[in-house]
Parts: C-alpha cells; sequence; structure tokens
C-alpha cells in the first residue's frame, strides 16, 4: 500500500496562478515530505513538515499538514515555467524509508 | 558541498545480464537508500544501508542486492535482468538512522534499459 497518494495526478495551470496540490496517507507518519523531479531527473527535495507542524513556508511554498485527516497539502504561489514537473509526497518515520505515491503532473503555461 | 552522485548515468543491458550501480551519498551522510521508478511513476523503496549493512528491505526480489562500503558509498545490483527492470534508479542520502535529522536527498539516477 502506499504512503502518499497525490491528487490530482495531473494539474495544468497559466504562469503567475497558484498551484495546489494535495497529499493523502495511510498510517501514522512523524514527518512528510515533498519533492520536485524535472523530466525524470533526480528528485529535489522542496520541503519537511514534521507531525506536530501544521503549516510550513519556504519561499512561493506552503505546506500544511493536517494528521487528523493523514493528508497533506502543498501551495505554489505565483507559479513560473520553471515549476513545470512532477511533485510527489511521501511520508516517514524514524529511521524508516519513504513511501512515495504517484505523483502530480505540474504544467504551467506561459 | 558535493551533493548525492550516481554513475553510470545512462546504462543497456540484455536480460540475464547482471548490473552494479554505484552512488556517493551528500558529505556528512551515512545513510543511503535505493529506489526504483518506473516510467510515471513514483520511487519505490528497494533497500537502505546503515553501517555497512542492509537495515530495511522493499517489496524486490533477492535478484536485487546491495552493499555499503566503509566510505558510506553504495552499490545496487542487480542479477539475471528482466525486461520490468528498466527503470530510474534512484539513490538517497540522509544521516544517521534514529537521529533527528531525517531529510533524505537524491542523486540524479540512472538509467536502466534492459533489451
Amino acid at each position: 500500500s502506499q504512503q502518499g497518494e497525490e491528487d490530482p495526478q495531473a494539474l495544468s495551470i497559466q504562469e503567475g496562478e497558484n498551484a495546489t496540490m494535495n497529499c493523502s496517507y495511510k498510517t501514522s507518519i512523524n514527518n512528510l515530505q515533498w519533492y520536485r523531479q524535472n523530466s525524470g531527473r533526480g528528485l529535489v527535495h522542496l520541503i519537511l513538515i514534521r507531525s506536530n507542524e501544521r503549516e510550513k513556508h519556504s519561499g512561493r511554498l506552503r505546506v500544511t499538514l493536517d494528521t487528523s485527516k493523514k493528508s497533506s497539502s502543498l501551495l505554489i504561489t505565483a507559479s513560473r515555467a520553471a515549476d513545470t514537473a512532477s511533485y510527489f509526497c511521501a511520508g516517514g518515520n524514524y529511521g524508516q524509508n519513504f513511501v512515495f505515491g504517484p505523483g502530480t503532473r505540474l504544467s504551467v503555461l506561459p | 558541498d558535493a551533493g548525492v552522485t550516481q554513475s553510470p548515468t545512462h546504462l543497456i543491458k540484455t536480460r540475464g545480464q547482471q548490473v552494479t550501480l554505484r552512488c556517493s551519498p551528500k558529505s556528512g551522510h551515512d545513510t543511503v537508500s535505493w529506489y526504483q521508478q518506473a516510467l510515471g511513476q513514483g520511487p519505490q523503496f528497494i533497500f537502505q544501508y546503515y553501517e555497512e549493512e542492509e537495515r530495511q528491505r522493499g517489496n524486490f526480489p533477492d535478484r536485487f542486492s546491495g552493499h555499503q562500503f566503509p566510505n558510506y558509498s553504495s552499490e545496487l545490483n542487480v542479477n539475471a535482468l528482466l525486461l520490468g527492470d528498466s527503470a530510474l534508479y534512484l539513490c538517497a542520502s540522509s544521516l544517521g538512522q534514529g537521529t533527528n535529522s531525517y531529510e533524505q536527498y537524491f542523486g540524479p539516477g540512472t538509467r536502466l534499459t534492459v533489451t
């Protein structure tokens, strides 16, 4: 079973708009991480949120975590064409591996 | 500060052959995890090495094996290659098990094609 399940599977927006992606997970975690992947290359770590945090910001990124609903969201504000990529969430526990969902493919149109 | 490096970048093998992929972790990291990513899918966890021992393993057959060296670098070996082994193989490093720092940093991956 997958620990992370992103929604939607694909998202297409205009440059300057905000993009919101959601992630659901099944078991308890003590942290959740979001990654970006460009064209089948390596994953770039975006942000980590711990289970005792509800919201975290990093530049144009805002991540929320609702442990009661076992869900997280990633908001990218003022999107740019360079944000076009696949976005993955992965939940984990101490010393445990991360389980990734299938990802959200974001297309930002100029 | 060197990030995670992997070699080779691309590899083409024939069914039944064996392959070895290599990974050097980010400076200061001591734990290496390997993932397989099929086209259009999320990464799937293969196994994790810490202190030169396999600590965790995902749902992969014994054809997949690994090793970690004293300098924390790691190898992934796949025997008796199948067409279904064609994928992007990602290495990720992190710092320690049971520590409060568990951010994983990924390498660029090795694209394996089995024909």
